[in-house]
């Protein structure tokens, strides 16, 4: 089986400040990694992905996710937050080698960039 | 059009109705997703399509919950004798292929209630 953990239902930060979106995973193998991010009223959009290679992955509109393989981690980061950045986030997995070919995601974490 | 295409944008139903909902995946893309996202929560896998290979089904809630696609385009997601925990969101994703690391593109969904 796999998961996704996104500890933080919300988070908080000041425009101009660093943000860090926080996701754990848990799957058979080696991941495929993803982050989507879900504006109100919109449908969901694909920021970045992890497939292999660097651990550093950059994606749409300024936002980067490192891969931690040790901690089974996939946080999202953006170096300065802009208010515009104000939406749900959600990070996914897939096995690499085995299991459904959907994605599971994890719950969500709401951003909210204060100006 | 360039995105994927969800019909009706919103749906309300009386208890025991029988609802269809609707998928127009990118054109091209083989692999073609639904997902429930109820409020608050994540998204949650029902069913996924691969081109001319049988659906994966597993995640689909009861047997009230059955979907088609025609080929590679259409697909209609049925919801016979509902209840109102199927109030939600349906989403529908499709993506180039059906391999691990395509990223999915999503429709704006259909918003579901029932009375």
């Amino acid at each position: 089986a796999q998961s996704v953990a996104q500890p933080e239902d919300q988070v908080n930060v000041a425009e101009g400040n660093p943000l860090t979106v926080k996701c754990t995973y848990s799957v058979s193998g080696n991941p495929y990694l993803f982050w989507y991010v879900q504006y109100p009223n919109r449908g969901l959009q694909f920021l970045l992905k992890y497939i292999t290679g660097d651990n550093l992955v950059k994606g749409s509109y300024g936002f980067e996710a490192e891969f931690n393989k040790s901690q089974t981690s996939f946080h999202l980061k953006k170096p300065s937050a802009l208010v515009s950045d104000s939406a749900l986030y959600f990070c996914a997995v897939r096995a690499m080698d085995t299991g459904r070919r959907a994605l599971t995601f994890g719950s969500g974490t709401r951003l909210q960039v204060q100006p | 059009g360039a995105g994927v295409s969800q019909s009706p944008s919103n749906k309300v139903t009386e208890k025991g109705k029988d609802v269809e909902l609707r998928c127009d995946p990118i054109s091209g893309h083989t692999a073609l997703y639904w997902y429930r996202q109820r409020l608050g929560q994540g998204l949650e896998f029902l069913i996924y399509f691969q081109g001319n290979s049988a659906p994966d089904k597993s995640g689909l809630p009861s047997d009230r919950f059955s979907a088609e696609r025609t080929g590679e385009s259409v697909s209609t997601l049925t919801i016979q004798r509902t209840q109102q925990e199927d109030s939600a969101v349906y989403l529908c994703a499709s993506s180039l292929f059906g391999s691990s690391y395509n990223e999915q593109f999503f429709g704006p969904g259909t918003r579901l209630t029932v009375l």
